[in-house]
């Protein structure tokens, strides 16, 4: 059964360094998202990405964060120079875009910022 | 309350027992799912019910929506202690683009 793949599953990093998470989401899909969950808190939303853009960002999404495509598999998520606050696990979803709206999620990328 | 509150916030129960978590929300939905979280892991899609449906079954859950209280409540029967884990709800709100907001979860722990 296709599923999405996040590498890598724990990262570790200096406040201040730039960290790249990436993801492959399920080969036929279109909408893809970005969502974390901070240690003991609820999953929110971070970005959502369709048609080589993004389609939507929260407040947590600031200037920090980016987002790409780069080829026909991979969405990454960079934060460029992180802080304290973003340690927490990282989830990537995807959907097919068509019909009903379950999105598939990744096991996560628990990013610690030290 | 926040879109998407589960409660209760925890609900330990004997394994053969049923377990009922329900979920509040605040705006309007295009559809409500549940997901299930192991400790420490991703997130795994139970089910998904529409606005305009009221029920919904899938194995031994069973899922409910009234749009009218804005309510819904997953109750898995006969639990196993395989169930344990923590249950969350996600609302997509018509967005356009189906994000999906999170409540707090309910942790179940299903004892032998």
């Amino acid at each position: 059964e296709p599923e999405v793949t996040q590498t890598p599953s724990h990262q570790v990093t200096q406040m201040g360094q730039e960290v790249i998470l990436r993801c492959v989401p399920i080969s036929n899909h279109l909408y893809f998202y970005w969502y974390r969950q901070i240690l003991g808190q609820k999953v929110e939303f971070l970005v959502s990405f369709y048609n080589n853009e993004i389609s939507e960002k929260s407040e947590i999404f600031d200037d920090q964060f980016s987002v790409e495509r780069p080829d026909g598999s991979n969405f990454t998520l960079k934060i460029r120079s992180t802080k304290l606050e973003d340690s927490a696990m990282y989830f990537c979803a995807s959907r097919t875009g068509t019909g009903v709206n379950e999105q598939f999620f990744g096991p996560g990328t628990r990013l610690t910022v030290l | 309350s926040q879109q998407g509150e589960e409660d209760p916030q925890a609900l330990s129960i004997q394994e053969g027992e049923n377990a009922t978590m329900n979920c509040s929300y605040k705006t309007s939905i295009n559809n409500l799912q549940w997901y299930r979280q192991n400790s420490g892991r991703g997130l795994v899609h139970l089910i998904l019910i529409r606005s305009n449906e009221r029920e919904k079954h899938s194995g031994r859950l069973r899922v409910t929506l009234d749009t009218s209280k804005k309510s819904s409540s997953l109750l898995i029967t006969a639990s196993r202690a395989a169930d344990t884990a923590s249950y969350f709800c996600a609302t997509d709100a018509y967005s356009g683009y189906s994000t999906l907001t999170f409540g707090k979860g309910t942790m179940l722990l299903v004892s032998p």
